[in-house]
């Protein structure tokens, strides 16, 4: 199994709603992100978790809250919200063999989320 | 601060033609990956070159990781419709994070 899944797909919400975007693996890997990403452009980092435990946050405002309950799941919670941060936000898993180099990268399908 | 520049941003090719996409940056990285993403999806790694001078080859794909560890290329030979879609370099720069550098993405279209 290769597979990271997002759910869900697609997310509308308004500006004072609370929402979470959830995201699983089982290819044993140690590091999960979550990036954001607009039409043609590369993705942005928002955060790192490594060995559970969250390693990076890109300065990402606190209407983002991220929650890593095991080694296989991430969810990234969503509240109160701009219209601006609607957008394609990706998961991503690597195995994390060393504590420095990043691997390479295992993407879900994304969870296209439309904040009105 | 690392940089990766890629270009060209935009390409829209007939079916049959070849193409090439650059990846540059004055950093060396202990690896590079090259990532395919069609619309509405993830992106999918394609290859992942480590070594100076690498080349490595995937069907109709070639990649190239520069001597000095710092560029890297893309190159499609008869590029077909299925070929379309948004290729994204990434350069690791093993560093004590876990952060790529990413390319800004090359859009590339081809029309049968």
């Amino acid at each position: 199994d290769t597979e990271v899944t997002q759910t869900p797909k697609h997310l509308v919400m308004g500006m004072t709603n609370k929402k979470s975007l959830k995201c699983e693996q089982h290819m044993g890997h140690r590091a999960m992100y979550w990036y954001k990403q607009k039409a043609k452009k590369p993705p942005e980092l928002m955060f790192v978790y490594s060995y559970e435990k969250l390693s990076i946050n890109e300065s990402v405002p606190s209407r983002f809250s991220p929650e890593c309950p095991n080694s296989s799941l991430l969810n990234l919670h969503l509240h109160a919200l701009q219209p601006e941060d609607s957008a394609l936000y990706l998961c991503a898993s690597s195995q994390a063999r060393t504590l420095t180099n990043t691997g390479e990268l295992f993407f879900g399908e994304g969870s296209r989320l439309t904040v009105l | 601060t690392q940089l990766l520049e890629q270009s060209p941003q935009f390409l829209s090719i007939q079916e049959g033609e070849n193409l090439t996409v650059y990846c540059n940056s004055s950093s060396v990285f202990s690896s590079l990956q090259w990532y395919r993403q069609e619309p509405g999806e993830g992106p999918v790694l394609l290859v992942t070159v480590v070594t100076g001078g690498e080349v490595k080859k995937l069907k109709r794909l070639t990649f190239q990781f520069g001597d000095a560890r710092k560029d890297s290329s893309l190159h499609i030979t008869a590029a077909q419709p299925g070929d379309t879609g948004l290729y994204l370099c990434a350069g690791d720069g093993g560093g004590n994070n876990r952060k790529l550098i990413w390319g800004l993405g090359t859009s590339l279209a081809v029309n049968p």
